[in-house]
């Protein structure tokens, strides 16, 4: 199975802070990657499909970058609504693999 | 509207088993690939299965191959996860996830979860 790792694991941040994670594949992904966000005991949310394709309704601050084996997920101006845990999940192939996550919370 | 609703969670002992069901409505079922995606307590998400729009196709994660069997009913929009010789290690809650497409891409909806306790 692919592995899936991020970086960092949790950051402290301010409100209005750019922020930026990274996801690394043990192996091309080609860019089947997506972002999700979770908040505690919520469902998580999915932000950024095909690495760089924003979903409907998500705010623009968000952006995500990347191919093969390395990509970046970008909050442009961190809001109070954006303290969560960030995930990528590679859907390359079977079995589709989560990374890890990065927790941001506020500094 | 595209609502996800899991339910069939609770406590069942070690080696036992348990059905979980997920019930949609909003987009046409038999459009889509489904999957199943738990998180145990505190810990993060890890992806279970998947089952392709017409069931053709089924793709598990090591850690549930052989135990975990995925399924559908498309004349009652519900999708299916048999869990059989249950561990500790399997509580969880149990989210359902719709997929982009037939059997892969990314998951724009999910459903709320519903938990799994495996406990004597």
């Amino acid at each position: 199975a692919i592995q899936m790792t991020q970086s960092p694991s949790s950051l402290s941040a301010s409100v209005g802070d750019r922020v930026i994670i990274t996801c690394r594949a043990s192996q091309g992904i080609r860019d089947d990657l997506g972002w999700y966000q979770q908040k505690p005991g919520k469902a998580p949310k999915l932000l950024i499909y095909a690495a760089s394709s924003l979903q409907s309704g998500v705010p623009s601050r968000f952006s995500g970058s990347g191919s093969g084996t390395d990509f970046t997920l970008t909050i442009s101006s961190l809001q109070p609504e954006d303290f969560a845990t960030y995930y990528c999940l590679q859907n390359y192939n079977y079995p589709f693999t989560f990374g890890p996550g990065t927790k941001v919370d506020i500094k | 509207q595209v609502q996800l609703v899991e339910s069939g969670g609770g406590v069942v002992q070690p080696g036992r088993s348990l059905r979980l069901s997920c019930v949609v409505t909003g987009f046409t079922f038999n459009d889509y690939g489904m999957y199943w995606v738990r998180q145990a307590p505190g810990k993060g998400l890890e992806w279970v299965a998947v089952i392709w729009y017409d069931g053709s196709n089924k793709y598990y994660a090591d850690s549930v191959k052989g135990r975990f069997t995925i399924s559908r009913d498309n004349s009652k929009n519900t999708l299916y996860l048999q869990m059989n010789s249950l561990r500790a290690e399997d509580t969880a809650v149990y989210y359902c996830a719709r997929a982009e497409d037939f059997g892969s891409g990314s998951a724009p909806y999910w459903g709320q979860g519903t938990l799994v306790t495996v406990s004597s």
